[in-house]
Parts: structure tokens; sequence; C-alpha cells
């Protein structure tokens, strides 16, 4: 099955900086990788998401790229700010299945 | 913005306890999911649910658990004997039927002492 792999586990940023957090899995038939942030308490809201025939997505200051060759895909925060302090997770999903598959995450902190 | 709901917030029982939880879906979408997250750790899907039936389980979703809809807006997931290792926090989500966006719920605590 499809197994995701997270790095780093953790990232501390100073405000204004960039923070990437990248991920690998397993499986080529996955073909559906959302982004999820997640803070103290709460679920994973999706913030960004990438499907297999796209190779990067932006919205605003945030950023995801994919190389299916290589099998993996990374998020990008630009000018961070101290309200994006939380845990980031990466998930994969083969469309056929509908399961999602979550990375360890990512604890991004960013001090003012 | 339509949101997935999740009762309760918290939820504490004994272990070998029955404890079902409940999840309002947004309303337009078709599937349905549980998943769960023991503390510290990530997310593990347990199961898919469409047009009233089970279309996928993970190896987490044994005889202990089931899940039903059993009106038009909730989708409740039943532990029929908890264990201590069922402590974790339990999330619902759900998407429409083109889009694959899934959206979580904002968890239930589960602790069983």
């Amino acid at each position: 099955g499809e197994n995701v792999e997270q790095h780093p586990s953790t990232l501390s940023v100073q405000e204004g900086d960039s923070a990437v957090i990248k991920c690998t899995y397993s499986d080529s038939a996955s073909n559906y990788f959302p982004w999820y942030k997640q803070e103290l308490g709460k679920g994973p809201q999706l913030i960004i998401d990438i499907r297999s025939n796209v190779g990067e997505k932006k919205d605003q200051r945030i950023a995801v790229t994919l190389n299916k060759t290589a099998k993996h895909f990374s998020l990008h925060i630009t000018e961070t700010q101290p309200e994006d302090s939380a845990v980031y997770f990466c998930a994969a999903l083969n469309t056929g299945f509908q399961k999602l598959v979550f990375g360890t995450g990512t604890r991004l902190l960013v001090s003012p | 913005e339509p949101e997935v709901t999740q009762t309760p917030s918290h939820q504490v029982t004994q272990m070998g306890q029955e404890v079902i939880l409940r999840c309002v879906p947004i309303s337009n979408h078709l599937y349905f999911y549980w998943y769960r997250q023991i503390l510290g750790q990530k997310v593990e899907f347990l199961v898919s649910f469409y047009n009233n039936e089970i279309s996928e389980k993970s190896e987490i979703f044994d005889d202990q658990f089931s899940v039903e809809r059993p009106d038009g807006s909730n989708f409740t997931l039943k532990i029929r004997s908890t264990k201590l290792e069922d402590s974790a926090m339990y999330f619902c989500a759900s998407r429409e039927a083109v889009y694959n966006e899934q959206f979580f719920g904002p968890g239930t605590r589960l602790t069983v002492l």
C-alpha cells in the first residue's frame, strides 16, 4: 500500500522567512496530493492541493510542487507569519480508492 | 461556509463500554470517512462509506467498529467494546461526488480508562 514520508518533523523560522516541507510517496498510482494545516485541538484544514497532471500550484503565499518521476511533492510558504504556526500534514490519494494516506506531520513554528 | 460537525468534542468511557461518535457531514456531500489520530501521531484512515455501504476499511477497522448513516444528515462510528488503545482523536470527513477534496470535522477526543 501507499506510504508517505514527510520531512522535517519540526521547522522553526523567523517571521518573513520562507518555509519548505517535503514529502515522498511510494505508490505511483497516487494522483491527488493535499496539504492540511492542523491547529491545536482542531481538525485538519485543507490549505492547498495538487493533482498529478499539474507540476505546480500557487495560492497567495502558499505553493505546492509535484515531481511525479521522483515521487515527491513539497509545500512552500513565503513571508511566514506567526499565525502560520501549526502542524502541517501532506497526504496522498489514489482517486480509485479515495483513502487519504497521511505523512507524519511537520510542526512549524514562526517566531515574531 | 458549510462545515463538518462532530459530537461530542470529548468522550470519556470505561474499557469494555460501547461508544457512539456522531458526525454531521456537509449537506451535499456523498462520501463519508472516519480517521483517527493517536496523540502525537499521524492521521490514519479507518473507513469510507458511500451509498449506504462501506466502500473501504483499514485493518484497524475490525469487528468492534461499525458505521451507520441512520438518517439523511448523521454519520456515526460505533465502537462496541472499547480498549485502552482506542484512545485517540476521531475525525469525520466528507466530500462531494465530483471533487477529491475531503473536509474534516473538529474531531472527538475519545479517552478510554
